[in-house]
């Protein structure tokens, strides 16, 4: 199993400003994700980010509005740019662990999430 | 990629049985099919995962037809605690990707 933590929490921001989330996982991992989930909506997936890699990004997200960095196996940072209201929504970092047992595929761990406000 | 349909939300009483249902009708021939519980303020977590027939841990059961085209997630004796929202996850690859499809979640209430 993995146990991820992510930072800040929760934050306020302004309209056109920045905000930087980090994700931070207790073991060495190959790929990490991020995620969006709007308020009492699913989860959609952002990019993923492999270490020594550039970031996936998913259709509707680009690089220039959510930058990933991926320095090392247990850490990314996801920035989500120049914010709009229409950004407010928490944002999830998950990892990835081949299963165990009878599970075959692999086995996604989720960090707690940062509820992200946007005024 | 899949796509996949879930019931908006479910009512049981605690000590029943509760079924829930997702659909993903062109799932890939390599797509795993997993569901996650999810408290709020909490990220998902992993209930149990399937390819074909049935599988079952100390929590849940799944169970999936022969066709694949939709999975059924059974929780035995629901409890108050099990108030939570479902998704269903469909997950493979695509184009060298990870494929990772989310289901729109089911929000199941448990009433004493």
């Amino acid at each position: 199993s993995a146990v991820i933590s992510q930072k800040p929490s929760r934050d306020i921001c302004q309209r056109g400003t920045s905000l930087t989330i980090q994700c931070q996982v207790d073991s060495q991992v190959t790929m990490m994700f991020w995620y969006r989930q709007q308020p009492g909506q699913s989860l959609t997936l952002i990019a993923t980010a492999n270490q020594g890699s550039e970031a996936t990004y998913e259709s509707g997200f680009v690089i220039d509005k959510f930058p990933i960095s991926r320095p090392n196996l247990t850490f990314s940072t996801l920035t989500v740019s120049n914010m709009s209201p229409e950004d407010s929504s928490i944002y999830l970092c998950s990892v990835e662990m081949p299963g165990q047992g009878a599970i075959l595929d692999n086995e996604q761990f989720f960090g707690p999430g940062t509820r992200l406000t946007v005024l | 990629l899949a796509k996949t349909t879930q019931p908006i939300s479910m009512d049981s009483y605690e000590g029943q049985e509760v079924n829930i249902t997702c659909s993903h009708n062109n799932i890939a021939t390599n797509d795993y099919i997993t569901w996650y519980q999810q408290f709020p303020s909490q990220g998902p977590r992993f209930i149990i995962q399937g390819y074909k027939t049935k599988v079952t841990n100390e929590v849940a059961s799944l169970f999936i037809p022969a066709d694949r085209k939709s999975s059924t997630l059974s929780l035995p004796r629901v409890s108050l605690s099990d108030t939570a929202v479902y998704y269903c996850l469909v997950a493979g690859m695509d184009t060298g990707r990870r494929a990772l499809t989310f289901g729109s979640g089911t929000r199941l209430q448990v009433q004493p």
